[in-house]
Parts: structure tokens; sequence; C-alpha cells
């Protein structure tokens, strides 16, 4: 099976502009969850789609949002960006189906704000 | 709330060495736990993993076992190698929220011949 891909795997941007990132997770696999790894914070927990639904979500800013596909494709829009906002964002994908609780990672979308 | 602490790193080992990451966790409830490994400039990957107290997690010469008692969950490994070098992190799930992680602050691990 494919592993999760991410694209693009790195990006620059300019604060204020907007920037969408997109996750295609594992075949058959219908959760996706979005991570943010900064070396302040850490890895931090955005949210989790799954069924094209938000099921859970982390304490971030309205600015951070995310959709899902009917074929569970995700994407993740980060608005007005800000420097803080430069970081690896991770999307790891799942079964989803509260049984099989592994999540695989793709290798990540580099953003850098200037 | 619920946390997971790691050892300070970075952890330097000559090859072969035999190699301890220590993990804590904070819980309200029974989480799974999980350990990641992050090779510089890539995603994370799943190590092993323990769903219960006393399970024992085993993957590529790695071992950690829950330990409800102490609420542990050691990373052991009897002889490392330099392409062990990598960040290793603890993390844990619970079947409720079985979509958030909450991982540890990672551990670098440095092996030298």
């Amino acid at each position: 099976k494919a592993g999760v891909t991410q694209t693009p795997r790195y990006l620059i941007k300019t604060r204020g502009q907007q920037v969408t990132l997109s996750c295609s997770p594992i075949s058959g696999h219908r959760s996706v969850s979005w991570y943010q790894q900064t070396p302040g914070q850490g890895l931090q927990f955005l949210f989790e789609y799954f069924s094209e639904t938000q099921r859970n979500k982390g304490n971030f800013p309205g600015r951070f949002s995310g959709r899902q596909f009917s074929n569970s494709r995700s994407e993740m829009n980060v608005s007005t960006l800000e420097l803080g906002d430069s970081a690896l964002y991770l999307c790891a994908s799942s079964p989803g189906d509260r049984v099989s609780y592994e999540q695989y990672f793709g290798p990540g979308t580099r953003l850098t704000v200037t | 709330g619920d946390s997971v602490t790691q050892m300070e790193g970075p952890v330097t080992l000559s090859e072969e060495a035999f190699l301890t990451i220590n993990c804590t966790y904070t819980a309200t409830g029974y989480p799974s736990l999980f350990w990641y490994v992050q090779y510089p400039g890539e995603g994370l990957q799943l190590l092993l993993k323990a769903t219960k107290a006393d399970d024992k997690g085993s993957n590529k010469g790695f071992e950690a076992t829950y330990r409800k008692e102490t609420t542990s969950f050691h990373l052991e490994k009897g002889s490392v190698q330099v392409s062990d070098s990598a960040v290793y992190f603890c993390a844990l799930i619970y079947a409720g929220t079985a979509s958030k992680l909450t991982f540890g602050t990672g551990t670098r691990l440095q092996v030298t011949l």
C-alpha cells in the first residue's frame, strides 16, 4: 500500500497570506489528523476529519481550518499567516474505526512564513 | 490534563551500547501508548505500541512495556546502531478520542562509531 502523501513538501509564504496544504491518506483509511510541529511547542494536534466531518479539534485559532473530501483526501488552510505559523505540518491517517488506533504519518509540509 | 514526559536529550551512545529512553505519562483513564521515531527531514514512523497494562511492544530490536503502576513506557534496545540515530517520541491516545495523539517533547539519540 502506498503511504501517506503530503503536498507540497516545502512552502514559503509572506505574513498575511493564506496557504493550503494537502494530504492523501493510506488507501482505505477514513480518518485524517493534522499536527503542527515546532521546536518550541513540539507536536500539537490541530484537528481530525472522518467521513468529511471534523470529529476532533485542538486548541488553535480559527485561522486554522480544514476539510475532507469524499475520497478521504484532506486539506488544511491557514489564513492571515503569522511568523509563528512557521512549522512542519504533519498529517496522519488511520482507519478511524476506534479499534485500530495507530496513526501513520506523512513526510510533512515545511511552511516558512517571512 | 493528559501529558507525556520524556527524558531530556540528546542521548549520545557508542554503537552496540544499551539504550533506555524514559517515558512517563499522566492520564485520567487507560490510554494506549506508542513510540514514534523521526529521522532527519522525515515524518514520524510508528515504532511500537502497547494497548493495555503489562503489554510489551517490540519492533526492530526495540522494546517497551506498559507499566500502569509506575505510569511508564520506557524504550529499550540492547545494542544500538548508528542508523538508530533519530528523535524518539512517546505518545498516548484514548479509545474515546482515538484521533488525538498526545506527544512527549522527544528525545534525540545520537549513536557514534
